[in-house]
């Protein structure tokens, strides 16, 4: 157990939809990191918060928005679904923002199917 | 173009047999990681790398900065490590993470 908790597990929503994803990192980590797998893309970095502010951004469509929270828990938003964005979408922590210079924390994922 | 490739891309052995996935990148990088993803999908970091090497248990991982290049070993392989593991890196401008596509790894008893 990485510490890092992820919900829903699994999601199973229309194209068109909007979803929530969320995310808490282990405690005491301030870094958020999204990640989305899908099949024929592989792991793609999305989008990293760290201490409440964005750091970094990655392949994160506009369709897409996440933040972080003052408690540091996470939300990635994503809207006007597609079946294209059926994936797993991973959250990882870490215990600074800095140059990537540290260990993350995966999350058990999050399922999403759009149908 | 890639900027993170690996090889192979897939790999059977037999349990006992030294193992070694190449990663090779064609970016300046402040780090590399090596993850592990088991069938159930779940990831774990393995190590993070800036230079050198790296031993945690039957587990090695070297990196050579100026060829760009780093090597994930196995020793004595076991079935549990039956796995797909992922090579990512870090832009040294901390901005961008790129990951390879993954060596699938089955090691048979």
């Amino acid at each position: 157990d990485s510490g890092v908790t992820q919900t829903p597990k699994h999601l199973i929503t229309a194209t068109g939809q909007r979803v929530t994803l969320r995310c808490s990192p282990r405690s005491g980590d301030l870094s958020v990191y999204w990640y989305q797998q899908s099949l024929d893309q592989g792991l793609q970095f999305l989008i990293q918060y760290y201490n409440g502010e964005e750091r970094a951004k990655g392949n994160i469509l506009e369709r897409f928005s996440a933040q972080q929270f003052p408690d540091l828990h996470s939300e990635l938003n994503l809207s006007s679904l597609e079946l294209g964005d059926s994936a797993l979408y991973f959250c990882a922590s870490s215990t600074i923002g800095g140059r990537g210079i540290n260990e993350q924390y995966f999350g058990p994922g999050t399922r999403l199917t759009v149908t | 173009k890639n900027e993170v490739e690996q090889s192979p891309q897939n790999l059977t052995a037999q349990e006992g047999e030294f193992i070694t996935i190449n990663c090779s990148y064609s970016v300046g990088i402040s780090a590399l990681h090596w993850l592990q993803q088991h069938p159930g999908g779940g990831i774990v970091s393995l190590f993070m790398l800036s230079s050198g090497k790296k031993k945690h248990g039957r587990l090695i991982a070297t990196i050579n900065i100026q060829e760009k290049h780093s090597s994930l070993h196995i020793t004595a392989s076991h079935p549990r490590d039956s796995a797909v593991y992922i090579c990512a890196v870090i832009t040294n401008t901390g901005n961008q993470f790129y990951f390879g596509t993954g060596t699938s790894l089955t090691v048979i008893p």
